[in-house]
């Protein structure tokens, strides 16, 4: 089956420092990629996404790139913010017209310090 | 605005009493799903659906329940709570479209004493 896997931090950063959170998965066919934020005691919000390879998430700042070959969706951002600590999930949607569940990583807990 | 509320956000319950939790989404989704999060496993997915009358188990669906009578809601009841249900519930919905952004309520914090 489907599996997402993260570094579970957690990471603790200066401000204006480069960030990298690294995300693995595996999946049959051609999945479509997602990096979601949860700040403290809220939801879960959409930060970026990619529905195939060599595509390139962006927003906020962040971004990350579909990579077939390496199985992988890492998230970067080259200057963080106290405003960016939460935690950082990666997920999956699988292929399949009809499948719309996710996967999820078990989240990366980002703290950065002024 | 269109908006994904939850309630009650807490609640505290006993060993063996049956709960609800409420999820109700205003924008017309079709797919709705729940989720708890614990600590060191991330966010699990316990059931879904994906149209009125159709219900669906994820991957740890045992002891609870859900029913889907309208699009708007898809309540949550666990049939005889246990203290390993205590945890923090999402309820999440999106369209059957390729973008299949899942938008995510605020959350209810469950304890079972």
């Amino acid at each position: 089956g489907n599996s997402v896997t993260q570094m579970e931090g957690p990471v603790t950063l200066s401000e204006e420092a480069f960030l990298t959170i690294n995300c693995t998965y595996t999946a049959t066919g051609y999945p479509s990629l997602f990096w979601y934020v949860q700040y403290p005691g809220e939801g879960l919000q959409l930060l970026l996404k990619a529905t195939k390879a060599d595509d390139k998430g962006s927003n906020k700042g962040f971004e990350a790139t579909y990579r077939k070959e390496t199985t992988s969706f890492h998230l970067e951002k080259g200057s963080v913010q106290v405003s960016d600590s939460a935690v950082y999930f990666c997920a999956l949607r699988g292929s399949g017209g009809s499948n719309y569940k996710l996967t999820f990583g078990k989240g990366t807990l980002l703290t950065v310090n002024p | 605005d269109a908006e994904i509320t939850q309630s009650p956000r807490h609640k505290i319950t006993e060993t063996g009493r049956q709960v609800t939790l409420a999820c109700h989404q205003t924008w017309n989704h079709n797919n709705m799903f729940w989720y708890r999060q614990d600590l060191g496993h991330g966010l699990r997915l316990i059931h879904y659906s994906y149209g009125v009358q159709d219900t669906n188990k994820g991957e740890v669906s045992d002891g609870y329940s859900v029913s889907r009578s309208n699009t708007e809601d898809l309540p949550l009841t666990l049939e005889s709570a246990a203290s390993s249900q205590t945890s923090v519930y999402f309820c999440a919905s999106s369209t059957s479209g390729a973008l299949n952004e899942q938008f995510f309520g605020p959350g209810t914090r469950l304890t079972v004493l």
